[in-house]
């Protein structure tokens, strides 16, 4: 089974910081990784697909790189609203989330 | 425009199975590339993919689980359905359901998801 580490598992920053949180694979998965944010009550919202690719309607301040076994999801310029708990996802290999990043402000 | 809908019992007794039905609308489970996805996602913490099956039919579970695990579809009336046998208190979770899109050999990501029903599992 692939297991996915994200670091930190919380993170303060403020508004305007660029953030950057991590996903490690325990094996090489190309780049089948998907980004999900989940605010507080709310199902979870696709991000980033295929390591890097927007999904619709996603602000562009939101952006992903990485590839084989290390990733990143890299917000520009954190605004109020990007307060929540950020998920990894494989799929190279069955399917699994990593265990999250929750973002909240300073 | 696409939406799911989860229901299901609410509670149910240890050692029971639990049966949980994705409602959808927006698209069709027999076009290529489509599937529902089923995840789930204890209180508080985070979420565990369960189950996955797509619009020819192929489904794909957890191993973690093992063969506790049963998903099925019913393609004219846009329903999916999950079936968990055995349960347990480690089963209480909210379970979402979720359009799942697969294309170009390497794109796959559930971009839909329901609202989820709370699913508490206690004697």
């Amino acid at each position: 089974d692939i297991q996915m580490t994200q670091s930190p598992s919380l993170l303060s920053a403020s508004v305007g910081d660029r953030v950057t949180l991590s996903c490690k694979a325990s094996q090489n998965i190309y780049k089948y990784l998907n980004w999900y944010q989940q605010k507080l009550g709310e199902a979870p919202k696709l991000l980033i697909y295929y390591t890097n690719s927007l999904q619709t309607g996603i602000p562009s301040r939101f952006s992903g790189s990485g590839s084989g076994t290390d990733f990143t999801l890299t917000i520009s310029s954190l605004q109020p609203e990007d307060v929540a708990t950020y998920y990894c996802y494989q799929y190279n290999s069955g399917y699994t989330f990593g265990a999250g990043t929750k973002l909240e402000l300073k | 425009q696409v939406t799911l809908k989860e229901s299901g019992p609410g509670i149910l007794q240890p050692s029971h199975t639990l049966s949980l039905t994705c409602s959808f609308s927006g698209f069709s489970l027999s076009t290529y590339g489509m599937g529902v996805s089923w995840i789930r996602q204890p209180s508080g913490k985070g979420l565990e993919w369960l189950a996955s099956i797509w619009w020819n039919g192929n489904t794909y579970n957890n191993p973690s689980l093992k063969s506790r695990l049963t998903v099925s579809k019913d393609t004219s009336n846009n329903q999916a359905f999950l079936k968990v046998t055995s349960v347990d208190t480690a089963d209480t979770a909210t379970y979402y359901c979720a359009h799942t899109l697969y294309y170009g050999y390497t794109v796959l990501y559930f971009d839909y998801w329901g609202q989820g029903v709370m699913v508490t599992v206690s004697s």
